[in-house]
C-alpha cells in the first residue's frame, strides 16, 4: 500500500537553476514531513522537514512548500549546485505509529556544471 | 563523536546461511529502526524498536529477526527464510520525529 508518491524519479539541472520534486501523500493523519538527501553508497541525511501546520519553510537554498488540502509537499534547491548532485526521498510520520515513517520512492538529482 | 556505527560495510553470504548485521549508537536515543533499500528504490521498515527490550514488527519483517537487549544496540539478523537476502541494509535512531541514519551494510548473499 503506497502511501507516499514522490515524482518525478530523476531529473537533470543546469548549475544555479531550480529543482523540484513533488510528492503526494494519502492519508491525513500525518504529524511531520521530512526531506532525505542520500549520496551513492551512504545513509539518508535529514536535509528539511515541516510539521502540517505550517505551509512553508525555508534553510538555505532549500524550501519545502506544504499544500494540506491538496495532500502535497515539495523540495525546492534553489541555485543548484553540481554538489547537490544526489537522491532525495520524501517521508512522511505518524507520531502515533512509534514514529514510523513511509518514504517515497526517490528522485535522482543531476546537476550539471 | 557523536553517531550510528554499523558494521561491515560490506557482506558477503553464501544462501542458506543466517547472518547478523550490527548496529550502535552513543546519541542517547531510545527508538532504534531497521530499513532495508533496493537499487533505485525508497526504504523500507523492517522492524523497529522503541525501548529496550521490545520490539514491533515493520512493513516487510518476514525472514528477519532482531534483539534490543542494550539501548546502544540493535542487531538484524537475515535469516536464510528471507527469500531476497541481497540489499542496502540502514540503521536509524532517534528521539522524537528526527530520524538519523548509519552509514549502511550492503549484503550480497549467492
Amino acid at each position: 500500500q503506497q502511501q507516499v508518491k514522490q515524482s518525478p524519479q530523476s531529473l537533470i539541472v543546469q548549475k544555479g537553476g531550480i529543482s523540484i520534486i513533488n510528492c503526494a501523500y494519502e492519508n491525513t493523519a500525518f504529524d511531520y514531513f521530512p526531506w532525505y538527501q542520500q549520496f551513492p553508497g551512504k545513509g539518508p541525511a535529514l536535509l528539511i522537514a515541516i510539521r502540517p501546520d505550517v505551509s512553508e519553510k525555508k534553510e538555505g537554498r532549500f524550501t519545502i512548500s506544504f499544500n494540506k488540502s491538496a495532500k502535497q509537499f515539495s523540495l525546492h534547491i534553489m541555485d543548484s549546485q553540481p554538489g547537490d548532485s544526489a537522491t532525495y526521498f520524501c517521508a512522511v510520520l505518524i507520531k502515533a505509529a512509534g514514529n514510523k515513517l513511509t518514504f517515497g520512492g526517490g528522485t535522482r538529482v543531476l546537476v550539471k556544471p | 563523536d557523536g553517531g550510528i556505527t554499523q558494521s561491515p560495510k560490506y557482506l558477503f553470504r553464501k544462501e542458506g546461511q543466517n547472518v547478523t548485521l550490527s548496529c550502535e549508537q552513543n546519541l542517547n536515543h531510545d527508538a532504534m529502526y531497521w530499513y532495508r533499500q533496493d537499487p533505485g528504490q525508497g526504504l523500507r521498515l523492517i522492524y523497529y524498536s522503541q525501548i529496550v527490550n521490545d520490539f514491533q514488527k515493520g512493513d516487510i519483517a518476514e525472514g528477519y529477526s532482531v534483539s534490543r537487549e542494550k539501548k546502544e544496540s540493535f542487531p538484524l539478523t537475515v535469516t536464510s527464510a528471507q527469500k531476497n537476502p541481497t540489499a542496502f541494509y540502514l540503521c536509524a535512531s532517534s528521539r522524537g520525529a528526527e530520524q538519523y541514519f548509519g552509514p549502511g551494510t550492503r549484503l550480497t548473499v549467492t
